[in-house]
């Protein structure tokens, strides 16, 4: 049972590149979210998807688009990289809104 | 700003100490949750809390939510090597979509 994964699982990218984090879960949980993680801000929110083909925004989702042409896949891609955008990125999963979450391993993302 | 607050942010215990971490909202919330982080790990699902006032316990962990519904703790009794990670609390505001994430307290246990 793989769970809930992500690829990759780390990338160095330049300024100004796209750049596509994969989210893949074999749970058919309706609900999956994008999350990045910096020191001293926890985990914020980027994006979610109550359900395939329903986005809505997070806490920070400037310089991020999802899509969700599927359930079991939430893809992120930033459109073009900036230095800011350096952090853990996390896809996570749930049943439903308001129910626990689990979370992939992540990605550990470097713009240079 | 920050939703969800969560002190302290930093934590050493001796093992067999307690340890307590506390989430405070400015609002109510409809839920929180508690999740475990270790070191170079993913976040991971401990407990949700629902009702006013409940009080759900897994093994040396008890998590409260408080009367209000707008504060919460995790207590760790006799803490082992293995409880050392980040706790998070996060927040389900009432009629609000998604989850608030504290910014975690980092516990270390020495040995």
């Amino acid at each position: 049972d793989a769970g809930i994964t992500q690829s990759p699982r780390y990338k160095i990218t330049e300024t100004g590149r796209q750049v596509t984090l994969m989210c893949h879960q074999t749970w058919s949980h309706s609900y999956m979210f994008w999350y990045r993680q910096d020191l001293g801000h926890g985990l914020r929110l980027i994006y979610y998807s109550a359900a395939a083909d329903i986005t809505d925004k997070g806490e920070v989702p400037d310089g991020y688009v999802v899509s969700r042409s599927k359930t079991e896949n939430f893809p992120l891609t930033l459109e073009s990289a900036t230095r800011s955008q350096t952090s853990v990125y996390f896809c996570a999963s749930s049943k439903g809104q308001g129910v626990g979450q689990y979370f992939g391993p992540g990605t550990r993302l470097t713009v240079t | 700003g920050q939703q969800v607050m969560q002190i302290p942010q930093y934590q050493h215990v001796q093992e067999g100490e307690d340890f307590t971490t506390y989430c405070n909202s400015s609002t109510t919330l409809s839920n929180i949750q508690w999740y475990k982080q270790r070191p170079g790990g993913h976040p991971v699902f401990l407990i949700q809390l629902v009702k006013s006032g409940e009080v759900k316990k897994q093994k040396r962990l008890t998590f409260q939510f408080g009367e209000a519904k707008k504060n919460s703790s995790l207590h760790i009794t006799a803490t082992q090597t293995t409880d050392v990670g980040t706790y998070f609390c996060a927040g389900l505001k009432t009629g609000a979509n998604n989850l608030f994430f504290g910014t975690g307290t980092r516990l270390t246990v020495i040995p």
